[in-house]
């Protein structure tokens, strides 16, 4: 399996611009998350998905941050308009529910920086 | 409500030396645990998990944890660190639910 797939791997846009950032879970993963990390804050949970329903937003910072899972295979984290303090790498990752507790499967990420 | 606490933020240690990364957490109910490295400019590998049972488990890259229930602990040990091991190291503790909490991490410098 290639694993989890992230992309663009790095994205640099200009304030007030959309962004867009794309997952491809690991085949036969029924939960999918977005995680973003940074060196304040560390690893933050921002979105849950089951069965790509959104379970938990709660960690979402803001309404300009959305995030949708139009079937099993695919994932996208859309900012909009994007700010400077939104500059992080943004991880997914997705595990098997109903197995016992597996552990989450994470892609290598996509660097964002917003000039 | 659950977290992970890791008091080390940047360990040094000499290639060839053994290492420990502690990892104390806090949940409600029996927890489920796992240890990640992640290297610069990519994303969190698996090195091993705990869910139940023996509580010393065994992980990849020579890895391996001890789980004590009485210190809230899930430390991580390695006999003889390798220069490739430098890289950033996170407790994660879950449960029943999808929710992983992370810890704030370790930095490991492997020195020749």
């Amino acid at each position: 399996d290639a694993g989890v797939i992230q992309s663009p791997r790095h994205e640099v846009t200009e304030m007030g611009q959309e962004v867009t950032l794309r997952c491809k879970p690991i085949s036969g993963h029924n939960s999918l998350f977005w995680y973003r990390q940074t060196m304040m804050r560390g690893l933050e949970l921002l979105i849950y998905f089951n069965n790509n329903v959104p379970i938990d937003d709660s960690g979402m910072p803001e309404d300009r941050f959305s995030a949708k899972m139009p079937n099993a295979s695919f994932s996208t984290l859309k900012i909009q308009p994007s700010e400077p303090r939104d500059s992080a790498v943004y991880f997914c990752a997705s595990r098997p529910v109903g197995q016992g507790v597996a552990p989450a499967f994470f892609g290598q990420g996509t660097r964002l920086t917003v000039v | 409500a659950q977290s992970v606490t890791q008091p080390d933020i940047h360990i040094t240690v000499s290639e060839g030396a053994s290492l420990e990364l502690r990892c104390n957490y806090s949940y409600g109910a029996t927890p489920y645990l796992f240890w990640y490295v992640q290297s610069p400019g990519q994303g969190l590998q698996l090195l091993l998990k705990y869910f139940s049972g023996d509580t010393l488990v065994q992980g990849i890259k020579g890895f391996e944890a001890e789980f004590k229930r009485s210190q809230s602990s899930f430390n991580l040990r390695k006999p003889s660190v390798h220069w490739s091991d430098a890289a950033e190291y996170f407790c994660a503790v879950g449960g029943d639910d999808y929710k992983l909490s992370f810890g704030a991490g370790t930095t490991v410098t492997v020195r020749a």
